[in-house]
């Protein structure tokens, strides 16, 4: 079965810092991986996705993940923190070629001070 | 491009009561999906649609939650009656077919009491 750990609940940066959110997935078929972004009380926005082509992969608002086999990983960073980053982030998998909905890890929330 | 729409955006209700969630999708997205997200949890799906039929309710709690899309668009979620661990963000997605990404509606926060 597929499932995504998210390490930290919370992440708490400087403005202009390094962001830096964990994820780690099990699948036992290559997976389709996306980060969401979910801000307070909307619905949640598509950062970036992985689907087999290049393992590095960048997204919105200068988010990139890199998808590392051999850790099972697929980190989300950005360079320089921005107040406007603060928000919930959720590590999602899939494996579309059962017809399968996201999984999601329990989200981490990013807190940027000034 | 209008997204995904859903009403209402709360709701308040007390235990053994019903209530109903409609969700418009974004047009021609065959694909629906309906998650739960309990607070401090990632949405997890409830039950997933292509057109009108049903592709996943695996984890739909069908004793008491119900979901129908009929014409293959508009779809509605109910749960009678509702149980104190309903409460929770109702999060419609649509997707469209051959493509990846799923679109998500701002949500339903529903609080049983």
């Amino acid at each position: 079965a597929q499932s995504v750990t998210q390490l930290g609940s919370h992440v708490s940066v400087s403005e202009g810092a390094l962001v830096l959110l964990r994820c780690n997935y099990s699948s036992s078929v290559p997976p389709y991986l996306f980060w969401y972004v979910q801000y307070p009380n909307q619905g949640l926005q598509l950062l970036l996705k992985y689907t087999s082509a290049a393992t590095l992969v960048k997204g919105i608002n200068g988010f990139e993940a890199e998808f590392k086999k051999s850790e099972t990983s697929f980190h989300l960073t950005k360079p320089s923190a921005h107040m406007s980053d603060a928000a919930e982030y959720f590590c999602a998998v899939s494996d579309y070629s059962a017809g399968t909905a996201l999984i999601f890890g329990k989200g981490t929330t990013l807190s940027v001070s000034s | 491009e209008a997204g995904v729409a859903q009403s209402p955006r709360y709701k308040i209700i007390e235990k053994r009561q019903s209530v109903a969630f409609w969700c418009n999708p974004i047009s021609g997205h065959a694909t629906l999906y309906w998650y739960q997200q309990i607070l401090g949890q990632g949405p997890k799906l409830l039950i997933q649609f292509q057109n009108n039929g049903v592709v996943d309710d695996s984890q739909l709690p069908k004793d008491r939650f119900s979901a129908e899309r009929l014409k293959g668009v508009d779809s509605t979620l109910k749960i009678q009656p509702a149980k104190l661990e309903d409460s929770a963000v109702y999060l419609c997605a649509s997707r469209y077919q051959g493509f990846d990404e799923q679109y998500f509606g701002p949500g339903t926060r529903l609080t049983v009491t």
